[in-house]
């Protein structure tokens, strides 16, 4: 099983532009979530959602957007960057409210 | 309201000594309790996890944990490290509601640096 994958690995952005992270799961997990991670500060929630075409804002919402047409993907959409979004971010689904499972990240920096 | 706090954000510690990474948590209901290792430039991976039963808990990699109710805690614990577990480990609680509806989400802690030394 490839589990949960992540696309691209790494991005540079210009500020300003766009880009959409590609998340695609293929375990038949209803929950999905984003998150981002920055040194020293954890994992922080930016969206998730608990099937296809439902989703919820988590702590850290402002600046993105997310769709979630099917139950394997959940695409993060950056409309226009800034340097506070440099960061990598992580994808991750579970069934239920137990143990969710990680994709390898998408390191994005926005200069 | 849930949190999660990692009461250390380093410990180094020699090859093959014990180690114990301590997690304490708040919650006015019942919860699930998780430990993932973050290996560099890698995704998080589950450690071990607490549902329900024993308090013990026996993970991945020879770590195990216990979850203490009455002081709210689940530490984590190794009896001898190895370089290779060297890496960042994170504490995370997510409530035991029947019905949660759009709430099943995961809290986390901000995580322990575990750096192991020869």
């Amino acid at each position: 099983n490839a589990g949960v994958t992540q696309t691209p690995k790494f991005r540079i952005l210009k500020i300003g532009q766009s880009m959409t992270l590609q998340c695609t799961q293929d375990m038949n997990h209803n929950y999905m979530y984003w998150y981002r991670q920055d040194p020293g500060m954890g994992l922080k929630l930016i969206y998730y959602s608990v099937g296809a075409g439902i989703t919820d804002k988590g702590e850290v919402p402002n600046g993105y957007n997310v769709s979630r047409s099917t139950t394997e993907d959940f695409p993060l959409r950056l409309e226009l960057a800034a340097p506070s979004q440099t960061s990598v971010y992580f994808c991750a689904s579970s069934p239920l409210n137990t143990e969710a499972f990680f994709g390898q990240g998408t390191r994005l920096t926005v200069v | 309201a849930q949190s999660v706090t990692q009461l250390d954000s380093q410990v180094p510690v020699f090859e093959e000594a014990p180690v114990e990474l301590r997690c304490n948590y708040s919650s006015s209901v019942s919860v699930y309790l998780f430990w993932y290792v973050q290996y560099p430039n890698q995704g998080l991976q589950l450690l071990l996890k607490y549902l329900s039963g024993s308090t013990l808990v026996k993970g991945i990699n020879g770590f195990e944990a216990e979850f203490n109710k009455s002081q709210t805690s689940f530490h984590l614990r190794k009896p001898s490290v190895h370089i290779s577990d060297t890496a960042e480990y994170f504490c995370a609680v997510s409530e035991r509601k029947r019905n949660a509806g759009n709430n099943r989400k995961l809290i986390w802690g901000l995580g322990t640096s575990l750096a192991v030394n020869p």
